[in-house]
């Protein structure tokens, strides 16, 4: 069975920054692209980035500057670095598999469990 | 990016169907067959439901269907059951190399 495990989360105070990672089991990882999706508290589903099984990253503009995504196929992780955090930066931050090797930002059929990021004085 | 519109919640009895609608735009929903519907429950991550409109991933009850005309999408419950109450999220690709959500519907099986 797939396995998606994020880690990373946290307190962080209002500029600083953080870096999610995300272990990937049960599947040739480096086919496959790989997406971050957040919710803030009590809210709806964000697209936060996406990239490529080659490497090419996609970003919301409420992140683009401030976000940088990553993946080390040798280690099945992916990454999100995230820097000059604001409020409204807080939520629950998942990862995500692409459902199929041909495609990227469109499907996304396994999610991991969600790490917590608050931003906060 | 806005989001894409959908009611924010729609009840039925356990056996009926329902219908959740997602109003995009001429440049996602209306643009791609690339329409996907997500159902969450309280405290659980999302479960994909329906991918490129219309497919049901393996392990899907085929009570779950979807359309699309035009620029909006539709997500239909039939023969509705109490573990079906949820939150229901569609997404769409942008075209822009981007992808936006729904703001959600909360499915109440009354």
């Amino acid at each position: 069975e797939v396995q998606l495990l994020e880690s990373g989360g946290g307190l962080v105070q209002p500029g600083g920054s953080l870096r999610l990672s995300c272990a990937a089991s049960q599947f040739t990882f480096g086919s496959y692209a790989m997406t971050w999706v957040r919710q803030a508290p009590g809210k709806g589903l964000e697209w936060v980035s996406s990239i490529s099984s080659h490497g090419s990253p996609y970003y919301a503009d409420s992140v683009k500057g401030r976000f940088a995504i990553s993946r080390d196929n040798s280690k099945n992780t992916l990454y999100l670095q995230m820097s000059s955090l604001r409020a409204e930066d807080t939520a629950v931050y998942y990862c995500a598999k692409e459902r199929a090797t041909s495609r990227s930002l469109s499907q996304f059929d396994y999610w991991g469990q969600g790490t917590l990021v608050t931003v906060s004085s | 990016q806005s989001a894409l519109t959908q009611p924010a919640s729609v009840s039925g009895s356990p056996g009926q169907s329902i219908t959740i609608s997602c109003s995009g735009t001429s440049s996602d929903v209306g643009a791609y067959n690339y329409v996907s519907w997500y159902q969450q429950h309280p405290g659980n991550a999302p479960k994909l439901m329906i991918y490129d409109v219309t497919n049901r991933p393996s392990g899907v009850s085929s009570r779950f269907s979807g359309s699309k005309s035009g620029n909006t999408a539709s997500l239909t419950v039939s023969g509705l059951q109490t573990e079906d109450e949820a939150d229901y999220y569609c997404s769409s690709y942008t075209g822009s190399d981007t992808v936006v959500f729904g703001g959600g519907t909360k499915l109440t099986v009354l």
